[in-house]
């Protein structure tokens, strides 16, 4: 799978656009970006993929670039519950989900 | 609204004492999995299974064993516990449909301590 590289700390204001971003320069054709995080003591949660064209949800939306090289996590109005730790992951699909390595992520703080 | 459960939040253990971690899922998942988690090592995966009675070695499975007698319930044991597997273990499954497999719901986690 290919590697991502993520900043390792964030600020947001509560209200604003957190924008986190995710490079994946060596994504190959048939593998998926994978957002998921993980709030302090928690397991992590998942929040959204995406294989080319952008995805929104009621958590968050995905941008990823036309190729394929990086995207960017949005939410859209952040509060202080989003305070967490966010991992972009690529992955092939497979049957047994065994491929997902969660790296170090993204600490995203976000402040009154 | 549960869906993974992990028996226990946090144990404490002596050194050679055989532990059992034990996971419940209740949304028919076929794919079941433990993970470790450490400061500064991200999560690591132990051991994961496709189906029933089915087990594959993930990254780390020295010291751990598993098992899956029902589809619901995965559990992890520590034949005999050592200091340097007190850690954050997690559960968590997934379906295997095809948008589903990588898509893990994750229990709330157990931390294990071993004196």
């Amino acid at each position: 799978d290919a590697k991502t590289t993520q900043p390792p700390s964030m600020d947001c204001a509560e209200g604003r656009a957190a924008n986190l971003p995710c490079n994946h320069s060596t994504i190959s054709g048939n593998e998926y970006v994978y957002w998921y995080r993980q709030i302090h003591s928690q397991g992590p949660q998942y929040i959204i993929h995406g294989l080319k064209n952008n995805e929104t949800n009621e958590m968050a939306s995905l941008i990823i670039t036309e190729d394929r090289k990086s995207s960017t996590l949005i939410l859209p109005h952040a509060t202080l519950r989003d305070t967490a730790v966010y991992y972009c992951i690529v992955s092939s699909y497979s049957n047994s989900g065994y491929a997902l390595n969660f790296g170090k992520g993204t600490s995203l703080l976000v402040t009154p | 609204d549960v869906k993974v459960t992990q028996s226990s939040r946090y144990l404490v253990k002596r050194t050679g004492e055989k532990v059992f971690l034990e996971c419940v899922q209740d949304m028919d998942h076929e794919n079941m999995f433990w993970y470790r988690q450490d400061p500064g090592l991200g999560l690591r995966l132990i051991y994961f299974s496709y189906d029933v009675k089915m087990k594959e070695k993930g990254d780390i499975p020295e010291g751990y064993s598993v098992s899956r007698e029902k589809k619901e319930r995965f559990s992890l044991i520590l034949e005999s516990a050592s200091t340097n597997q007190t850690s954050m273990y997690l559960c968590a499954s997934s379906s295997r449909r095809e948008a589903g497999a990588n898509v893990l719901t994750f229990g709330a986690g157990s931390r294990l301590t071993v004196l």
